[in-house]
């Protein structure tokens, strides 16, 4: 299995919803990340877990709550978000540092925030 | 400011006609990966290459690395329309957790 898999693929939420983006993988990486890509954008790293503790968190405003439950599980939960936010969210995994470090993505949830 | 940057940022041929990328980046690497995105989809890993190796190939993929002149290239041979999407370079750091993607190609490939 080298699939990443995200859902929902699409989510349209109110700037009050709170709403959770889920990611699985079961290739056995121990990296997990968010990205956040706008249309015509490249890719920008939000958060990135390592054996399930977070490594890194590129600032990201606190209205994005990451959580990595187990080493195959990454939830990204939202609150109070702004039309801003819309975008693609997607989830990658890699194996940990050291070994082959590409990254395998899943499709991306499509999230609008009216 | 971003790590890769690349050029040029769109490019349209006709099929079976090459398709050339160029990626510069600015800080020491380890490696230099691309990948394609299809049109509102997640990001497949293309090719990686070691900042010991010059040129790798990967069936119709040709990659080169000049770490004198910190750029990449990637070359596309005899494309097809399938091939038509967007590409990024994509350089890790910081213990290579960080990953950043340069601005990327989008490329139209008309049949």
């Amino acid at each position: 299995d080298t699939e990443v898999t995200q859902t929902p693929k699409h989510l349209v939420m109110g700037m009050t919803n709170k709403k959770s983006l889920k990611c699985e993988q079961h290739m056995g990486h121990r990296a997990m990340y968010w990205y956040k890509q706008k249309a015509k954008k490249p890719p920008e790293l939000m958060f990135v877990y390592s054996y399930e503790k977070l490594s890194i968190n590129e600032s990201v405003p606190s209205r994005f709550s990451p959580e990595c439950p187990n080493s195959s599980l990454l939830n990204l939960h939202l609150h109070a978000l702004q039309p801003e936010d819309s975008a693609l969210y997607l989830c990658a995994s890699s194996l940990p540092l050291g070994k082959e470090e590409k990254l395998f993505f899943g499709s991306g949830t499509q999230l609008s925030v009216l | 400011s971003q790590q890769g940057e690349e050029d040029p940022q769109a490019l349209s041929i006709q099929e079976g006609e090459n398709a050339t990328m160029n990626c510069s980046y600015k800080t020491s690497i380890n490696n230099l990966q691309w990948y394609r995105q299809n049109s509102g989809r997640g990001l497949v890993h293309l090719i990686l290459i070691r900042s010991n190796e010059r040129e790798k190939h990967s069936g119709r993929l040709r990659v080169t690395l000049d770490t004198s002149k910190k750029s990449s290239s990637l070359l596309i041979t005899a494309s097809r329309a399938a091939d038509t999407a967007s590409y990024f370079c994509a350089t890790p750091y910081t213990g290579g957790f960080k990953t950043i993607f340069g601005a990327g190609t989008r490329l139209f490939v008309k049949a």
